[in-house]
C-alpha cells in the first residue's frame, strides 16, 4: 500500500495566520491527492481534489499544490471555522490511504 | 439534495457478523461509485471498500479482504457492508461515501452519510 505522512500532527495558530499541512506519499501519486477537513463527531468534509482543484463551495483561502510524492495545504487566512483535523488522501492506487491527520488548534 | 444514511450498526462479539446499510437519495445512485471508510474511535480515518457503479468492480482493504462483502441494490438506491468474523479491531464508526464524478478519475468523495457506530466485544 502506498503510505501516507502529513506533518505537523498538530498545529496551533491564531485566526488570521497562514498555515501550510504538508503530505508526503510514499511513493509518486501524480496528481491523485485529496484534501479533507474533519470536525468532531461529524464527517469528512472534501475540500481540494486531484491536488489543487477547490471543491464547490469551499472558500478560497484553502488551496493545495503538489504533484508526485509532496503536497500541501494552504489556509491563507484562518477562520475560526477552520479549526478542525484535516487528512490528505491518496487516490493514485485501487486501495485508497489517508494521512494520518493533522488537528489545528486555536492558539 | 444529496442524502446518504447509513444504518445497521450496534454491538457484536468477536467472531459475529453484521450487515451496513447505506440508504442514498437525491442523485442517480446507479451513476456513482460508492466507498465505505471507517473510523475507530478517536482514530482517523481508513478506507474500506470501493464498488463501482454497475457493482461489476470492487476493491477492499487488505486489513478487511475475506472477511466484508461490499455490493449495491441499483434498483433500491442502495449500498451494503456485510461484515463477517468481526474483530475488535472493526469497532469503528462506518461512513458510507460518494465517490465525485467530475470527469477527473478518482477525484475524491464529495458526499458523506453520518456513520454508524459498529461496536465488536464480548
Amino acid at each position: 500500500d502506498i503510505q501516507m505522512t502529513q506533518s505537523p500532527s498538530s498545529l496551533s495558530a491564531s485566526v488570521g495566520d497562514r498555515v501550510t499541512i504538508t503530505c508526503r506519499a510514499s511513493q509518486s501519486i501524480s496528481s491523485y491527492l485529496n484534501w479533507y477537513q474533519q470536525k468532531p463527531g461529524k464527517a469528512p468534509k472534501l475540500l481540494i481534489y486531484a491536488a489543487s482543484s477547490l471543491q464547490s463551495g469551499v472558500p478560497s483561502r484553502f488551496s493545495g499544490s503538489g504533484s508526485g510524492t509532496d503536497f500541501t495545504l494552504t489556509i491563507s487566512s484562518l477562520q475560526p471555522e477552520d479549526f478542525a483535523t484535516y487528512y490528505c488522501q491518496q487516490s493514485y492506487s485501487t486501495t485508497i490511504t489517508f494521512g494520518q491527520g493533522t488537528r489545528l488548534e486555536i492558539k | 439534495e444529496v442524502q446518504l444514511v447509513e444504518s445497521g450498526g450496534g454491538l457484536v462479539q468477536p467472531g459475529g457478523s453484521l450487515r451496513l446499510s447505506c440508504a442514498a437519495s437525491g442523485f442517480t445512485f446507479s451513476s456513482y461509485e460508492m466507498n465505505w471508510v471507517r473510523q475507530a474511535p478517536g482514530k482517523g480515518l481508513e478506507w474500506v471498500s470501493y464498488i463501482s457503479s454497475s457493482g461489476s468492480t470492487i476493491y477492499y482493504a487488505d486489513s478487511v479482504k475475506g472477511r466484508f462483502t461490499i455490493s449495491r441494490d441499483n434498483a433500491k438506491n442502495s449500498l451494503y457492508l456485510q461484515m463477517n468474523s468481526l474483530r475488535a479491531e472493526d469497532t469503528a464508526v462506518y461512513y458510507c461515501a460518494r465517490q465525485q464524478d467530475t470527469g477527473i478519475a478518482a477525484a475524491g468523495q464529495d458526499y458523506w452519510g453520518q456513520g454508524t457506530l459498529v461496536t465488536v466485544s464480548s
